[in-house]
Order: structure tokens, then sequence, then C-alpha cells
């Protein structure tokens, strides 16, 4: 069964950068998309971005300019990367496997607060 | 970006009575070459994250439960819970993922009467 575990600071000062990792077990990491979303109550689900196992990435516009997505298949892991965050980047951050069609496999979420 | 948006925002239904959430796309998510709809729908307890239960509007994910099902095709779909479970309680969404970037309706939730 594939499990994923999202890690990282749950508190970010203001305009710095969040960092996120979100190991892979149970399976492998090739072969497949990855994404991260996030959940706030002001903003319901959202969709940050995804990387495919070669490197492959796409972003949602909203968040392009201060996104990036990278992944290292030899730890079976991909990481997010959002620079500039403000108190509207507070969220629980997920990441998922997008097995296509649909997110077949999600971790726990971690809460992330930007605060000062 | 295609927008979804999702009706009611909540709805409480008697146990083992039918529950019916609706999900509009701003656009069609019908794919012509494969006539394959890129809408799925999830269901999210509190303190979890989402489960998917539905994919390609029909479909559903192994290990969910026949009582749950999806119908529609083009802009607009439905999720049914046949005859609700206690279990059932829940906030649910649906997804498009025809084009990124991939969106979420605002989600329904689902409370027992």
């Amino acid at each position: 069964q594939v499990q994923l575990q999202e890690s990282g600071p749950g508190l970010v000062k203001p305009s710095e950068t969040l960092s996120l990792t979100c190991t892979v077990s149970g399976g492998s990491i090739n072969n497949y998309y990855w994404s991260w979303i996030r959940q706030s109550p002001g903003k319901g689900l959202e969709w940050i971005g995804y990387i495919y196992y070669s490197g492959n990435t796409n972003y949602n516009p909203s968040l392009k300019s201060r996104v990036t997505i990278s992944v290292d298949t030899s730890k079976n892991q991909f990481s997010l990367k959002l620079n500039s965050v403000t108190a509207a980047d507070t969220a629980v951050y997920y990441c998922a496997r997008h097995k296509p069609p649909g997110f077949d496999f999600w971790g726990q979420g971690i809460l992330v607060t930007v605060s000062s | 970006d295609i927008e979804v948006t999702q009706s009611p925002d909540s709805l409480a239904v008697s146990l083992g009575e039918r529950a019916t959430i609706n999900c509009k796309s701003s656009q069609n998510v019908l794919y012509s070459s494969n006539s394959k709809n890129y809408l799925g729908w999830y269901q999210q307890k509190p303190g979890q994250p989402p489960r998917l239960l539905i994919y390609w509007a029909s479909t559903r994910e192994s290990g969910v439960p026949d009582r749950f099902s999806g119908s529609g095709s083009g802009t607009d779909f439905t999720l049914t819970i046949s005859s609700l479970q206690a279990e059932d309680v829940a906030v649910y969404y649906c997804q498009q993922y025809y084009s990124t970037p991939w969106t979420f309706g605002q989600g329904t939730k689902v409370e027992i009467k």
C-alpha cells in the first residue's frame, strides 16, 4: 500500500520560504504524477502543482511565480517551495499521487501557519 | 480556469434515505477523443485527507461501497448516495482534471437528519 508523509516546519514567517517534503513509501515514485494541494478555510481545496517523476512540472498560474516543485527519485521524495509567503498561505498542505484519473493516495496533511 | 460549482452547500438526510449532490463545471470536461468525463468525486471526513470515490464521473474506485454512484456528462454531474449510512457523514468534493489548473468544487457537507 502506497503511503505519503509530509514533513517540514509548521510555522513560517511572512516573506520567508515555505519548504515541505513528501516521502513516498510502499511503492515507487516512478511513472506517476505527484501533486501538492492545500486546504484553507477561505479557499477550500487548491491544487498547487504537480511534478512527473521525470521532472516535468505544471503549476497553478495563481501561484506559479512563487512555487517550485522538485523530485528526488533516489530518495522517493518530492518537495515544495513557496516563497514570499503571507498569512493567506496558511493552510493544510497535502501531497498526493495523481494516477490519472484522480488523486488516489494522499498524505495526512501538514498545517503550515504563516505568522511572525 | 474551469470553475466547478457544487449544490447544495449542505444537506441533511435521514439514515437509509438518498442523498444527491450536484456539480457543474463552467466548461465541458468530456474529452471527445475517448468519450470520458474528466471529473472525480472525493469524500473528506474531519481530520482526514480527501478520499477518491469516483473517477471518470461514474467509475467507483476500488473499495468504495456500491451505494455511491456518479452520473452526468459534459458540464453537469451528480453524486448519489443511495442509502445514507452514519459513516457517510462528511464533506464531498467534485474535481475536474480536464485541464490545468485542476480545480475543486467548494464542497457539500452531508449530515444526518
